[in-house]
């Protein structure tokens, strides 16, 4: 793996069905974010995490949850999907919070939730 | 919160100059971010502010006015590889990284 990488790349899923999007990073970076992306919102941001450990929640939150176990992996899920959380969900991370260094972005998921 | 406001569509010619402005209100800075982001793929990473002024990087360059809470990207010597959407970013004192809606850019031959 080189990067930052999410899985799958894109799902059709039954409303009320559980669903967690997998996010992976090798590039040992501290911060991490998940974004959902719809037409004229532009990204938006659901929920980060400035280190391993540690999760705040972002503009969009409702609906869904985070964990950090390790710095590697930040996985987002969707306890019961809802048409409206149809959307392109990327994940990003940057090297550490408090540092000015440009987050990366996954090749991101497209969910649709029927 | 973040208040991140840029305009939502831009057309402009090949070979000429155009000028993407955002405003910005939020708790806290920790730097200001332009990314570009080609139709149906991932945003990559243009320039940043964090201290007042411009910075240049090729043909494009980023102006910051904290003050102000303002920011422009300047792309010169438009190409039409340059059509895509340009969002602006700011993080905030808990260090969340916010994005406007975006600008799409349209270069026209």
């Amino acid at each position: 793996i080189a990067g930052i990488t999410q899985a799958p790349t894109s799902q059709i899923l039954a409303a009320g069905r559980r669903m967690t999007l997998r996010c992976t990073q090798d590039m040992r970076h501290n911060a991490m974010y998940w974004y959902r992306q719809d037409l004229g919102l532009g990204l938006r941001l659901i929920h980060y995490s400035n280190t391993a450990g540690t999760t705040g929640k972002g503009e969009v939150p409702d609906g869904y949850s985070v964990s950090r176990a390790n710095t590697d992996d930040f996985p987002l899920t969707l306890a019961s999907a809802v048409p409206s959380q149809t959307s392109v969900y990327f994940c990003a991370s940057s090297d550490s919070p408090d540092r000015v260094t440009e987050a990366f972005f996954g090749q991101g998921t497209r969910l649709t939730v029927v | 919160g973040q208040n991140i406001d840029q305009p939502t569509e831009m057309t402009a010619t090949e070979g000429a100059i155009v000028q993407i402005n955002c405003t910005y209100q939020t708790s806290g800075f920790n730097g200001l971010f332009w990314y570009q982001q080609h139709a149906g793929e991932a945003p990559t990473f243009l320039s940043y502010n964090v201290l007042d002024g411009l910075e240049e990087k090729g043909r494009f360059s980023s102006f910051l006015s904290r003050s102000k809470g303002y920011s422009y990207l300047l792309l010169k010597e438009l190409q039409m590889k340059d059509s895509a959407s340009y969002l602006c970013a700011v993080r905030d004192s808990d260090y969340k990284l916010s994005f406007g809606a975006g600008t799409t850019v349209t270069v026209r031959a």
